[in-house]
């Protein structure tokens, strides 16, 4: 596809469950980023990915967080005993290159109940 | 730390009027400035971007948006909106050669019919 896509589009989990949100970026871009955007704030930045190797995920919340990309394309965002604190959009951007324009994909709404 | 204020929360005018959105940010060096946008059902998506050059940036749909670096504004105009410019706008900034992306809380504009 043309975008960044991003699956399930919505996730309704139960407390203590552990979920994993997927993000396919736009084909042959190297930079990929996960934000997560709760209601009423601006998207919030939690991991980059240069290639396969995560260059900063200073913005990952707790431990509970993780992220993987391990052929350099598709990421998974896993999320371990998730809380209802956990619920938000979290949204996954990609970019040609670390330093050019980022394109986000249309997010997974998690509702942790 | 970075950080990104958005003066208006939600602003309503009708349509022809003019609009002026205000973001101000803090950092102290050289920065990636930008302002994305988010209509109702859709996801984010680039209205303009300022990197270096002339502060004065023209984006999609008429938007501009000046960056004055005396006064840590990156300010967002329109003379004459429409009512297809409902959605809310997201003011970001990134320090040069950093990755993440640090946005505002938003602000919500509804054009009146």
């Amino acid at each position: 596809g043309a975008g960044v896509s991003q699956t399930p589009s919505n996730k309704v989990t139960e407390k203590g469950k552990y979920v994993e949100l997927r993000c396919d970026p736009i084909s042959g871009h190297t930079a990929l980023y996960w934000y997560r955007q709760s209601l009423g704030q601006g998207p919030e930045f939690l991991i980059y990915f240069q290639g396969t190797g995560a260059a900063d995920d200073s913005g990952l919340p707790n431990d509970r967080f993780f992220a993987v990309r391990p052929e350099g394309s598709v990421s998974t965002l896993k999320i371990q005993r998730t809380e209802r604190g956990d619920s938000a959009v979290y949204l996954c951007a990609s970019s040609l290159v670390p330093e050019e324009t980022q394109y986000f994909g249309p997010g997974t709404r998690l509702l942790v109940l | 730390a970075q950080s990104v204020s958005q003066h208006n929360h939600h602003v309503i005018l009708s349509e022809a009027a003019s609009l002026e959105l205000g973001c101000n940010y803090s950092y102290g060096g050289t920065v990636n400035l930008f302002w994305y946008v988010q209509y109702p059902g859709q996801h984010l998506q680039l209205l303009l971007k300022y990197f270096s050059g002339d502060p004065l940036v023209k984006g999609i749909k008429g938007f501009e948006a000046e960056f004055i670096k005396s006064k840590f504004s990156f300010n967002l105009r329109k003379p004459s909106v429409q009512w297809s410019d409902t959605a809310e706008y997201f003011c970001a900034v990134n320090a040069n050669r950093d990755d993440k992306i640090i946005f505002g809380k938003g602000t919500r504009l509804h054009i009146l019919p």
